[in-house]
């Protein structure tokens, strides 16, 4: 069955702190992705990589910034965490190139900055 | 650019109702074009898909068109069920192929028994 997880359901953290989501699939996926999930904006993409140390900018990327060291994992980090920054962060993968590729979604963390 | 325009919610049936939730889409050329649903405390999964024009996707009861003349694919289901209980998200992929997907505001489905 695949499988993509991440490290927390639920995260609380502090104005200006610094703040890594980790992310591992087990598919072999190439393609790795990020979205932040606020009610009535659905999901918004934070940054995707397609490769190992690759990574691409999505819509939202500010505040943000990713690593990807090894194919299996993909980690998001905010660099100094903010109050805006509180909503629900999931994680998908997907298999090698074409646009009609599922994508498979972690269970999400959600994220409180206070 | 591409971008997903959903029906807003929520939606409340009762169980046995015919739900019907509209989608439409910006996007130049030919995207694939998905249902994705997110049971309550869980991550998105995949219901649903076409790639194509005239595409019909099945799934669970579900059913969804790719209608290229309209823009849309919108979602139906006959006879829903409690378990169908849900926020459901459209979503597409430029034909362009960088993979990355465009979403919906997403819909809440409430099916009360």
């Amino acid at each position: 069955d695949v499988k993509v997880t991440q490290s927390s359901r639920y995260l609380v953290k502090r104005t200006g702190e610094k703040v890594f989501l980790e992310c591992v699939q087990d598919m072999d996926h190439e393609n790795m992705f990020w979205y932040r999930q606020d009610p009535g904006l659905g999901l918004r993409l934070i940054y995707f990589s397609y490769d190992v140390k690759m990574k691409e900018k999505g819509d939202i990327p500010e505040g943000y910034s990713v690593s990807r060291e090894k194919k299996e994992r993909f980690s998001l980090i905010l660099e100094s965490a903010s109050t805006n920054q509180t909503s629900m962060y999931l994680c998908a993968s997907s298999l090698g190139r074409g646009n009609y590729n599922e994508q498979f979604f972690g269970p999400g963390t959600r994220l409180t900055v206070l | 650019g591409n971008s997903v325009t959903q029906m807003e919610g929520p939606v409340t049936l009762s169980e046995e109702a015919f739900l019907t939730i509209n989608c439409t889409y910006t996007a130049t050329g030919y995207p694939s074009l998905f249902w994705y649903v997110q049971y309550p405390g869980e991550g998105l999964q995949l219901l649903l898909k076409a790639t194509k024009a005239d595409d019909k996707g099945s799934n669970k009861g579900f059913e969804a068109t790719y209608r290229k003349e309209t823009t849309s694919f919108h979602l139906e289901k006959g006879s829903v069920q409690v378990s169908d209980s849900a926020v459901y998200f459209c979503a597409l992929s430029a034909e362009s192929g960088d993979y990355k997907l465009s979403f919906g505001a997403g819909t809440t489905v409430t099916v009360r028994a």
